[in-house]
């Protein structure tokens, strides 16, 4: 089965600095997925990654998907108090499959 | 557009009771499944479904069923609730084929005396 490692487990920044995290799969992905989850609610979906060396941007957040298809990356730039949260990747384990599997998920702290 | 609908957001029982959690979602998808997520074990899939009348057992089936009579509706029932079942469950939905996101619920959190 395909397993999601995530790194780090958590994250402690101060607002305004850029953080990476790092989802990295045992197995060839067929689609990445990062959800952002705040406490006390459901998981919000950012960004969906399909193809190698594919990268998508929504505001300050850039999330990438090595060529070979087995890393994906999630960068925040200028980080605010409202990036505060647990970042999931999820990933296809194969074509046409409806099971996502998660990783345990990165919690990110921003201190203003 | 409501999304994938759960409820209740809270409950409390005592151990040996029964309860169902209910999920409803509103985008005509196929696919339905319920989660639980605990401290350091991530999201874990308790029980699935590709459609009406179609189940299946996840990774944590035990102590759980399922129903999927509607397209709408996937219903998680807790048969004589335990301790251990004290969590955080979500449910989600999402289209026919691959490639396309799991919408989630905003979960219920269960507690177990």
């Amino acid at each position: 089965s395909q397993e999601l490692e995530q790194s780090p487990q958590s994250l402690i920044v101060q607002e305004g600095k850029n953080l990476t995290i790092n989802c990295t799969s045992s197995k060839t992905l067929y689609g990445l997925y990062w959800y952002k989850q705040k406490y006390g609610e459901g998981l919000i979906f950012l960004m969906m990654l399909q193809k190698g060396g594919e990268e998508k941007s929504h505001e300050k957040i850039t999330a990438k998907l090595d060529e070979k298809k087995q890393q994906s990356s999630l960068h925040i730039t200028a980080s605010q108090p409202s990036h505060a949260g647990i970042y999931l990747c999820g990933a296809d384990p194969g074509a046409g499959s409806y099971q996502l599997t998660f990783g345990k998920g990165t919690k990110l702290s921003v201190i203003p | 557009n409501a999304g994938v609908t759960q409820t209740p957001k809270f409950q409390v029982l005592k151990t040996g009771q029964s309860m169902t959690l209910q999920c409803a979602q509103d985008m005509n998808h196929e696919y339905m499944s319920w989660y639980r997520q605990d401290p350091g074990m991530g999201l874990r899939l308790i029980h699935y479904s590709v459609g009406a009348g179609i189940t299946d057992q996840g990774e944590v089936p035990n102590g759980y069923n399922v129903s999927r009579s509607t397209t709408e509706d996937f219903p998680l029932r807790l048969l004589s609730a335990a301790p251990s079942q004290t969590s955080v469950y979500f449910c989600a939905s999402r289209p026919q084929g691959g490639g396309q996101p799991q919408h989630f619920g905003d979960g219920t959190r269960l507690s177990i005396l």
